[in-house]
């Protein structure tokens, strides 16, 4: 599985957008990009995935560049809920694979 | 649709024993994978069963174990259990952790937090 490099942590004022980076340059024509969130000591939630194009949910968007080497998470409009470390993740389709969460994004949604 | 459930959800044990925990997937998913999470080394894949075989392994020791039911449901257990296995334990499940894209999208429980002393 490709491997993932996010910034360690960001924040952002509540209401306005977050926008979470996510490099995978190593990324193979068949992975697909997966989002998920950790609240803290709650079980991962997922958000969203999307292979190639950009993808678009009730929680949030899935940007992915042309190349598919980054991808960026939007939360439109962050709340003091949406505090959490949020983690990208690659991985193959149709495989065996094990999947690798990386270190992720701990956001801070500050009031 | 109920999600997915584990038990216990803390847990205190002692080292030197062995502790067993449950995890009941999501209805009509066939994939449940365990995953270790622990401050120092983040979320780490444990293995992942699909129709009661384990598919594929992590870099854990054999003290770590597990087996899936013809329902789907999914046991994992850790004998001699040591102090560094003090550890949020998360389980995983998917409709097939083969066909790619929405299918193969795990949804996570709330842990068993297990504490060794």
């Amino acid at each position: 599985d490709a491997k993932t490099t996010q910034p360690p942590s960001m924040d952002c004022a509540e209401g306005r957008a977050a926008n979470l980076p996510c490099n995978h340059s190593t990324i193979s024509g068949n992975e697909y990009v997966y989002w998920y969130r950790q609240i803290h000591s709650q079980g991962p939630q997922y958000i969203i995935h999307g292979l190639k194009n950009n993808e678009t949910n009730e929680m949030a968007s899935l940007i992915i560049t042309e190349d598919r080497k980054s991808s960026t998470l939007i939360l439109p409009h962050a709340t003091l809920r949406d505090t959490a470390v949020y983690y990208c993740i690659v991985r193959v389709a149709g495989g065996y694979q094990k999947v690798t969460f990386g270190t992720g994004t701990k956001l801070q949604v500050i009031p | 649709k109920a999600g997915v459930t584990q038990t216990p959800r803390y847990l205190i044990k002692t080292r030197g024993q062995q502790v067993t925990l449950s995890c009941s997937p999501i209805s009509g998913h066939r994939s449940v994978s365990w995953y270790q999470q622990t401050p120092g080394q983040g979320l780490q894949f444990l293995f992942e069963y699909f129709s009661e075989t384990q598919r594929n392994k992590g870099n854990f020791p054999g003290r770590f174990s597990g087996r899936q039911f013809s329902n789907s449901r999914s046991e994992m257990n850790v004998s001699t259990l040591e102090l560094g296995d003090s550890a949020l334990y998360l389980c995983a499940s998917s409709l097939d952790f083969r066909q790619g894209g929405f299918q193969e999208t795990q949804y996570f429980g709330p842990g068993t937090r297990l504490l060794v002393l």
